[in-house]
């Protein structure tokens, strides 16, 4: 089955500074790569997601990079803010189309902004 | 729409005990699953479900056991609780939603169980 594996576990930075979050998978049909945040005591929110017929995706200050042949992926977040600060997780899934199989998740990564 | 949720938010067990985790979902989502989240390890697939009267196991399905006898609904049983259970219960549906062209997964509040 897929495996994800998610670097580093814990992030640190100043407030305004840029963030980097890697992923990488196992099985090459894998074609869709969503990522999570997770702030204290709540659930997993969606805040981007890429398929692999796209190398880039932006949405305002958050951008997700694939690289199918390396089989990884990453999450930019420039200028953070400590509102920022949350656990985030990578997934991995293959399907076809709109639809996609089970989702398999990374260890997360925790990332504070310091003000 | 409330979305996916999920009862109770809190529970205390003893080891040995059964309880039944309960997930229901107004979007009318035919995929389920629920995932288990213990620290460093991320969210880990237990059970999932595509369809009323079709489920299967996912990564860790032992001590667990589903049904999915509506669309709306999927509970995880616990038949008998251990302190390895320990650990928050997320349950999750994925489709399509007013304004998104591609099926995007949504998660419950969660539910913390201790088992003593």
């Amino acid at each position: 089955g897929e495996n994800v594996e998610q670097h580093p576990s814990t992030l640190s930075v100043q407030e305004g500074d840029s963030a980097v979050i890697k992923c990488t998978y196992s099985d090459s049909a894998s074609n869709y790569f969503p990522w999570y945040k997770q702030e204290l005591g709540k659930r997993p929110q969606l805040i981007i997601d890429i398929r692999s017929n796209v190398g880039e995706k932006k949405d305002q200050r958050i951008a997700v990079t694939l690289n199918k042949t390396a089989k990884h992926f990453s999450l930019h977040i420039t200028e953070t803010q400590p509102e920022d600060s949350a656990v985030y997780f990578c997934a991995a899934s293959s399907g076809g189309g709109t639809s996609y199989g089970k989702l398999t998740f990374g260890q997360g990564t925790i990332l504070t902004v310091h003000p | 729409n409330a979305g996916v949720t999920q009862t109770p938010k809190f529970q205390v067990l003893k080891t040995g005990q059964s309880m039944t985790l309960q997930c229901a979902q107004d979007m009318n989502h035919e995929y389920m699953s629920w995932y288990r989240q213990d620290p460093g390890m991320g969210l880990r697939l237990i059970h999932y479900s595509v369809g009323a009267g079709i489920t299967d196991q996912g990564e860790v399905p032992n001590g667990y056991n589903v049904s999915r006898s509506t669309t709306e609904d999927f509970p995880l049983r616990l038949l008998s609780a251990a302190p390895s259970q320990t650990s928050v219960y997320f349950c999750a549906s994925r489709g399509f939603v007013q304004g998104k062209p591609k099926e995007t997964q949504y998660f419950g509040p969660g539910t913390r169980l201790l088992v003593l």
